[in-house]
């Protein structure tokens, strides 16, 4: 089966630590990209990456690092300077830039206590 | 940037009709999406909408206006399992395909 997958479902870190967030997806998609979903609002773009071993910053990517090494994995590391981490973060992908739909994983509730 | 706004919270009754409206600002508008999003789950794609009219796919219609930058989505006869979260998201050309999405309205269906 096709698609895209995140893991953990659910994630708690301590206060300071690093922590990294997986994405995979067998898709065969060029883009991908890293959401974040807090309570009542809308997904906000972290990063995005059009093709292997390029990204971009998206609209709050501080705090936050990726790596695109291969064309299905798109790493998310959440950093000890990202002033608020817990949320609840969505990987998505898509053929490219004029694709018309963004699949998107399961994702990840990530805590930090 | 774009600006996008549509209602927090609508309620309906199981087998009625809701609409809900999206107006959003954008300097090269490139399409406008909707998504259904349930708790604690992924955002599933429902439409696409980027020339002016209606978009129906079966119990669901999109419908965008672009001079008025008015977008909505259609559910009919409502089922208790179209409780969801739905998201508009817009594109424009010079975001590169990026999607810049609304806060969402929280559509409750009761019996």
């Amino acid at each position: 089966d096709g698609g895209i997958t995140q893991s953990p479902k659910y994630l708690f870190r301590k206060e300071g630590q690093n922590v990294t967030l997986s994405c995979e997806q067998n898709l065969n998609h060029d883009a991908m990209y890293w959401y974040r979903q807090d309570p009542g609002q809308g997904l906000r773009l972290i990063y995005y990456s059009q093709i292997v071993n390029d990204f971009q910053k998206g609209d709050i990517a501080e705090g936050y690092s990726v790596s695109r090494e291969k064309k299905e994995s798109f790493p998310l590391t959440v950093t000890s300077a990202q002033k608020n981490p817990t949320a609840f973060y969505l990987c998505a992908s898509s053929m490219g830039r004029n694709n018309n739909e963004q699949f998107f994983g399961p994702g990840t509730r990530l805590t930090v206590l | 940037g774009q600006n996008i706004d549509q209602p927090t919270e609508m309620t309906a009754t199981e087998g009625a009709i809701v609409q809900i409206n999206c107006t959003y600002q954008t300097s090269g508008f490139n399409g406008l999406f909707w998504y259904q999003q349930h708790a604690g789950e992924a955002p599933t794609f429902l439409s696409y909408n980027v020339l002016d009219g209606l978009e129906e796919k079966g119990r669901f219609s999109s419908f965008l206006s672009r001079s008025k930058g008015y977008s909505y989505l259609l559910l009919k006869e409502l089922q208790m399992k179209d409780s969801a979260s739905y998201l508009c998201a817009v594109r424009d050309f010079e975001s590169w395909g990026k999607l810049q999405f609304g806060a969402g309205t929280q559509v409750v269906v009761t019996p």
